[in-house]
């Protein structure tokens, strides 16, 4: 019964890959987000979802695309992975009715080798 | 000039005690006001939020506000050593496309027995 759930939670890849990271919230919110929290532990959002729709999209490399197939799932694709973007991922969702109070998620901590 | 300022700490305090993380930001259309604990290798989680001027007590957290000044503030009572973790600040400035939590660096605290 886990609230906003992400997958992978390791993530160990090579330079040059692409790889996916997917998240899913049961909590009936309509709104989602990707974070990247770095090495010095700096939380910055990076895309925001409202039903399906973009809303936000931050300064963030086109080697990243998010994917909303409906409200519930909010997924991120990288592509040609860099080592730069070693870090946590986090995904979090709100609604409107609770004053945008964020839930996150466990995290997708990426390594790029 | 960061957008959501916090000293990054350690802030140390004994057991007990009352320990005090001040927040400072940027821009005065921010309407709401969150605290975010983060244990080591965790994510992020929702302990208060604020909109209003003043007081918001919950349990052994009471957040404080003042947007004459443009602080939050949150003051953790009775600290146990559970509570050692890095408090991030977030503030929720609405904008056209979109609401976007903006987050401090985090204070690290640091309670001893």
């Amino acid at each position: 019964d886990t609230a906003v759930s992400q997958t992978p939670k390791y993530l160990v890849t090579q330079m040059g890959n692409d790889k996916s990271i997917k998240c899913e919230q049961n909590l009936g919110h309509d709104t989602m987000y990707w974070y990247k929290q770095d090495s010095k532990k700096f939380l910055k959002i990076m895309f925001s979802y409202n039903n399906k729709e973009l809303i936000i999209n931050e300064t963030v490399p086109n080697r990243f695309s998010p994917k909303s197939p409906d409200k519930a799932h909010l997924n991120l694709h990288i592509n040609s992975l860099e080592l730069g973007d070693s870090a946590v991922y986090f995904c979090a969702s709100s609604t409107r009715s609770r004053g945008y109070e964020q839930y996150f998620g466990p995290g997708t901590r990426l390594t790029v080798t | 000039q960061k957008e959501v300022e916090q000293n990054s700490g350690p802030l140390s305090v004994p057991e007990g005690a009352i320990a005090s993380l001040n927040c400072t930001y940027s821009d005065r259309g921010s309407q709401s006001f969150f605290w975010y604990r983060q244990y080591s290798g965790k994510s992020p989680e929702l302990i208060m939020f604020i909109y209003s001027n003043g007081d918001k007590e919950d349990g052994r957290f009471t957040a404080q506000l003042n947007k004459a000044s443009q602080y939050v503030s949150l003051l953790i009572r009775d600290s146990q050593p559970s509570d050692s973790a890095t408090y991030l600040c977030a503030v929720n400035i609405p904008r056209a496309a979109g609401n976007k939590l903006t987050f401090g660096g985090g204070t690290r605290v640091l309670v001893k027995p």
